[in-house]
């Protein structure tokens, strides 16, 4: 166990509807980054948030966006969603963006699937 | 472009038998790189972290090596078991603002009885 917390575990729903995924850190991390892993093209780097700051951005598509809340929890939305954003969705948490050694701390996912 | 590839894709050994995997990476300027396992339908869990000055870091059965000059790095596991079944990604970090990572695509390992 992480101690990064993911909910929901499963989700299913139609295209063109709209999700939020939600994550906790670690207690006492202050930076989330969210994954997205899609069976043909691995692990991709979305977004990053430290202390309620955007810190960095990846392959994020605009229909997607991310807050980081002052109690540190950070939730994911997905909008008008697309048979293709079908993934496992991880959250990972880590003490600071700076520290370029510090590990990452990965949650279980959350499995979306899109009919 | 930053760009992380790993080999083989897969890979079949018996238990108690020693496998390394490969990870070549392009990554500039080079921060550190980690070996992560992930067990299917699982987050990714930590087993090693090299800067641009260590050479080797061993987490119990599993060692890791960097050659910062070709680029290259791998993942040495000693007496497989079943549970080492699992895909094996290489993730390495540049020097940017925040901690942002480039992923291989992984190897995936399977260890038979």
């Amino acid at each position: 166990d992480s101690g990064v917390t993911q909910t929901p575990k499963h989700l299913i729903t139609a295209t063109g509807q709209r999700v939020t995924l939600r994550c906790s850190p670690r207690s006492g991390d202050l930076s989330v980054y969210w994954y997205q892993q899609s069976l043909d093209q691995g692990l991709q780097f979305l977004i990053q948030y430290y202390n309620g700051e955007e810190r960095a951005k990846g392959n994020i598509l605009e229909r997607f966006s991310a807050q980081q809340f002052p109690d540190l929890h950070s939730e994911l939305n997905l909008s008008s969603l697309e048979l293709g954003d079908s993934a496992l969705y991880f959250c990972a948490s880590s003490v600071t963006p700076g520290r370029h050694t510090d590990t990452q701390y990965f949650g279980p996912g959350t499995r979306l699937t899109v009919l | 472009k930053n760009q992380v590839e790993q080999s083989p894709q897969s890979l079949i050994i018996l238990e108690g038998k020693n496998c390394t995997l490969q990870c070549n990476y392009t990554v500039s300027p080079f921060s550190n790189l980690r070996w992560y396992k992930q067990d299917t339908g699982r987050g990714p869990v930590s087993l090693t972290i090299m800067t641009f000055s260590e050479n080797t870091k061993s987490n119990g059965r599993y060692t890791a090596t960097l050659d910062a000059d070709t680029k290259q790095s791998s993942l040495h596991i000693t007496a497989s078991q079943l549970s080492d079944s699992a895909s094996y990604i290489c993730v390495v970090s540049a020097h940017n603002a925040g901690n942002m990572l480039t992923f291989g695509g992984g190897t995936r390992l399977m260890v038979k009885p």
